[in-house]
């Protein structure tokens, strides 16, 4: 089954720099990767996703890219601010549900 | 229109009894899914339901965990002989049709503590 590696588990940094998270994963078949922001106490909410037919999509500050060849997929935000701080879940489509990473937690501080 | 729900948003229960968790999804969605998340940890998948059948319970952890679902609407997960092991969040998820490739929608949780 499907399996999905997810690097860095903490990243820290100052506001306005730029973030990147990077996941990987096993199975060729997948073909849909969403990217959920988890706030503290809150539940998971999708903030952007990609399909395997195409290679960037961005939105406002996000964006995600997928390497199909490679099997790996990166969240980008850019001119992060305090409110970015959480945890984010990349996740890829299985036979049936959503395999899901371990999370980032993302820390802005200003 | 509304999300989904769960119930009870926090359980508190003894070692060995039994609990059950609620999920209502969003109307009008077939597929519903149940989610574990330990303290800090991911997304444990543990059942996906297509309308009120199971064909994937392969996340399941064991025999003392079940749930069932009522034609296209409410999920009841159910856990017997509560362990600690058992404390974390129960997530429920819902979307349109399932199939694997649709955004899902999480409800708020139900936090799970056992004694």
């Amino acid at each position: 089954g499907e399996n999905v590696e997810q690097h860095p588990s903490t990243l820290s940094v100052q506001e306005g720099d730029s973030a990147v998270i990077k996941c990987t994963y096993s199975d060729s078949a997948s073909n849909y990767f969403p990217w959920y922001k988890q706030e503290l106490g809150k539940r998971p909410q999708l903030i952007i996703d990609i399909r395997s037919n195409v290679g960037e999509k961005k939105d406002q500050r996000i964006a995600v890219t997928l390497n199909k060849t490679a099997k790996h997929f990166s969240l980008h935000i850019t001119e992060t601010q305090p409110e970015d701080s959480a945890v984010y879940f990349c996740a890829a489509s299985g036979s049936t549900a959503l395999i899901f990473g371990k999370g980032t937690t993302l820390s802005v501080s200003s | 229109g509304a999300g989904v729900s769960q119930s009870p948003s926090n359980k508190v229960t003894e070692k060995g009894k039994d609990v059950e968790l609620r999920c209502d999804p969003i109307s009008g969605h077939t597929a519903l899914y149940w989610y574990r998340q330990r303290l800090g940890q991911g997304l444990e998948f543990l059942i996906y339901f297509q309308g009120n059948s199971a064909p994937d319970k392969s996340g399941l952890p064991s025999d003392r965990f079940s749930a069932e679902r009522t034609g296209e609407s409410v999920s009841t997960l159910t856990i017997q002989r509560t362990q600690q092991e058992d404390s974390a969040v129960y997530l429920c998820a819902s979307s349109l049709s399932g199939t694997g490739e649709e955004t899902q929608y999480f409800g708020p949780g139900t936090r799970l503590l056992v004694l």
